[in-house]
């Protein structure tokens, strides 16, 4: 069971130039979701989705885009990279939409933009 | 909003000490509490998850209590190792499914 899997795990940008960070899961899991993680701060939600063909956005949603159309699946989009999106990336599911459920994060992706 | 903050920052403690970590949230309509471990350059591993209708958990030589009425959470660690050396994160979950994380405390425990 690879739980939840992100790739790629470092990427160098331009500024201006667009990439799509992958994120999947083998769990069955319903809700996805992609948060940043930068230094000093805790990690903070970007978009999430709770189920296929349905998304939304959350604390951070500004510059990226996401689409969900398997469950097992949900790609995170940078439209044009901008310095200020140097962070990590985290991607988490959970089981359902009920709201009292694990979630689980996969080891994530290191973005620098220059 | 949600506001999740974690003291201390940073932790240094002898090998065999016990050690609490705390986490204080600002509003109590969360849904569970959840204890991650994150090692350097790594993803997030969950430790404890706490329902809001529940006070603790435990898991081996860790144990995390939730006052939800207060905003308290305190993640104990009985007879700490060096491999209990990371940064541990706590999150709340509120509506939305949406996650809010503290800072997070580095913890180094030395040998």
């Amino acid at each position: 069971n690879a739980g939840v899997t992100q790739t790629p795990k470092f990427q160098v940008l331009k500024t201006g130039q667009s990439m799509t960070l992958q994120c999947a899961q083998d769990m069955n899991h319903e809700y996805m979701s992609w948060y940043r993680q930068d230094p000093g701060m805790g990690l903070r939600l970007i978009h999430y989705s709770v189920g296929a063909g349905i998304t939304d956005q959350g604390e951070v949603p500004n510059g990226y885009n996401v689409s969900r159309s398997t469950t097992e699946d949900f790609p995170l989009r940078l439209l044009s990279a901008a310095p200020s999106q140097t962070s990590v990336y985290f991607c988490a599911s959970s089981y359902s939409r009920t709201l009292n459920t694990e979630a689980f994060f996969g080891q994530g992706t290191r973005l620098t933009v220059v | 909003k949600q506001e999740v903050t974690q003291i201390p920052a940073a932790l240094s403690v002898p090998e065999g000490e016990n050690l609490v970590l705390n986490c204080s949230f600002t509003d109590s309509a969360i849904y569970n509490l959840q204890w991650f471990r994150q090692d350097p350059g790594k993803g997030l591993t969950s430790l404890l998850l706490i329902q809001s209708s529940q006070r603790e958990q435990t898991s081996g030589r860790l144990n995390a209590s939730l006052d939800k009425s207060s905003g308290r959470s305190t993640l104990y660690i009985a007879a700490s190792q060096p491999g209990d050396s990371a940064t541990y994160l706590c999150a709340v979950r509120v509506e939305n499914n949406d996650m809010r994380f503290g800072a997070g405390t580095r913890l180094t425990v030395k040998p």
